[in-house]
Parts: C-alpha cells; structure tokens; sequence
C-alpha cells in the first residue's frame, strides 16, 4: 500500500511569492492534515480537511490556506511568503481518529 | 486549547540500558495518546499509541504508560539499541476534534551510545 505522498521534496522561493504544495494521502484515507515543523516551534498544527471540507484550523494567518479534491488529495498554499515560514510542511492521512501517518515533507526555503 | 509539555529535551542512554520520555497534557478530554519516533531527515513514524480506556501498552522493547487522574503519559523503551538514536514526541488528540489534529510537545533527542 503507498505510503503519503508529497510533492516537492524541496522549494527556493523568494519572499513575497506565494507557493502550493501537494499531498496525496494513502488509499481510502479521507482526512489530510497539514503541519510546520521548524526547529524553534516544533511540529504545529495548520489545518485539517476531510470530505474536502476544512474541520479544524490552527493559529496561522490567512495567508496559509488549504483545500482538498474529490480524490482526497489535498494542497497547501502561501501567499506572500515570508523569511520565516521556511520550514518542513508535512501532510499526514488519517482514516480513524489521532491514527496520523506522515508524509516526507516539503522543505521549503524562503530567501 | 490543549497543552502537552515533554521531558527531557535531550536523553543520552548507553546501548542496553532503558529510556523514558515523559509527557503531561492539560485537556482532561484528550483520549489518544501517540508517540512518534523521527530519524534526522526523515518523515515521523507512528512507534506505539494509547487510548484513555487502557493503561498500559507493550510492543517488544517499546511499553506506553497512562495516567489519566494524573494526565501524564511515558514512553519506555528497553535494551536500547544504536538505532532507538533518533527525536520522540509524544502527541495528545481528542475525539471530538478533528482526525488528524494532533498536539505534539517538543521532542526528545535521544542518543544512544555503544
């Protein structure tokens, strides 16, 4: 069974652009979550989808939003990028309750 | 919302001997308990878990405990071995919340020596 899938592996984007990420969750799973891990704050929760629908929503700013498709694959987009905003994005599936399984990640540098 | 703090932040443990990463949530209603385990450049991988109805979990040299009066959960990990070396976190999420939405504390390097 495929694991989570994301793409890119990695990002150089200049402050100010904007930027979209993608997860393809694992088969059958319905709900994505999206996390920052930076080494100053840790993993954060950004938001979660299901049935392509956003349920719950962190303490980002706007300018991180998300939406999901039909086929459960979901992107991640930020605008105006900012220098700290570099981090690893992840995604994780989930088809139960707290059963989060991760993908790679995207690293993202913002210059 | 809900708070989990970890302890320690760093753990170092020569090979065969036992660690244990403890972590304390502030959300009475949190009712899953994973731990994940992160190898430097890698994706977090789910080791072991617990739900609130259940005290104690065993998976060969991994064991989670809980203590819901006390809202404080551990990770115990036995006969250490060269490749435990990696960050833990421990994470709680409740039900009535989101799937996927997962409160992580801050992490455990641990590092085991030969």
């Amino acid at each position: 069974k495929a694991g989570v899938t994301q793409t890119p592996r990695y990002l150089i984007k200049t402050r100010g652009q904007q930027v979209t990420l993608s997860c393809s969750p694992i088969s059958g799973h319905r709900s994505v979550s999206w996390y920052q891990q930076t080494p100053g704050q840790g993993l954060q929760f950004l938001f979660e989808y299901f049935s392509e629908t956003q349920r719950n929503k962190g303490n980002f700013p706007g300018r991180f939003s998300g939406r999901q498709f039909s086929n459960s694959r979901s992107e991640m987009n930020v605008s105006t990028l900012e220098l700290g905003d570099s981090a690893l994005y992840l995604c994780a599936s989930s088809l139960t309750v707290g059963e989060a399984f991760f993908g790679q990640g995207t690293r993202l540098t913002v210059v | 919302g809900e708070n989990v703090e970890q302890h320690p932040s760093t753990l170092s443990v020569q090979e065969g001997d036992s660690a244990v990463i403890k972590c304390t949530y502030s959300d009475s209603a949190s009712n899953y308990f994973p731990w994940y385990k992160q190898e430097l450049g890698k994706r977090p991988q789910l080791i072991i878990d617990i739900r609130s109805n259940v005290g104690e979990k065993k998976d060969q040299r991994i064991a989670v405990t809980l203590n819901k009066t006390a809202k404080h959960f551990s990770l115990h990990i036995t006969e250490t071995q060269p490749e435990d070396s990696a960050v833990y976190f421990c994470a709680a999420s409740k039900k009535t919340d989101s799937w996927g939405k997962l409160q992580f504390g801050a992490g455990t390097q641990v590092v085991v020596t030969p």
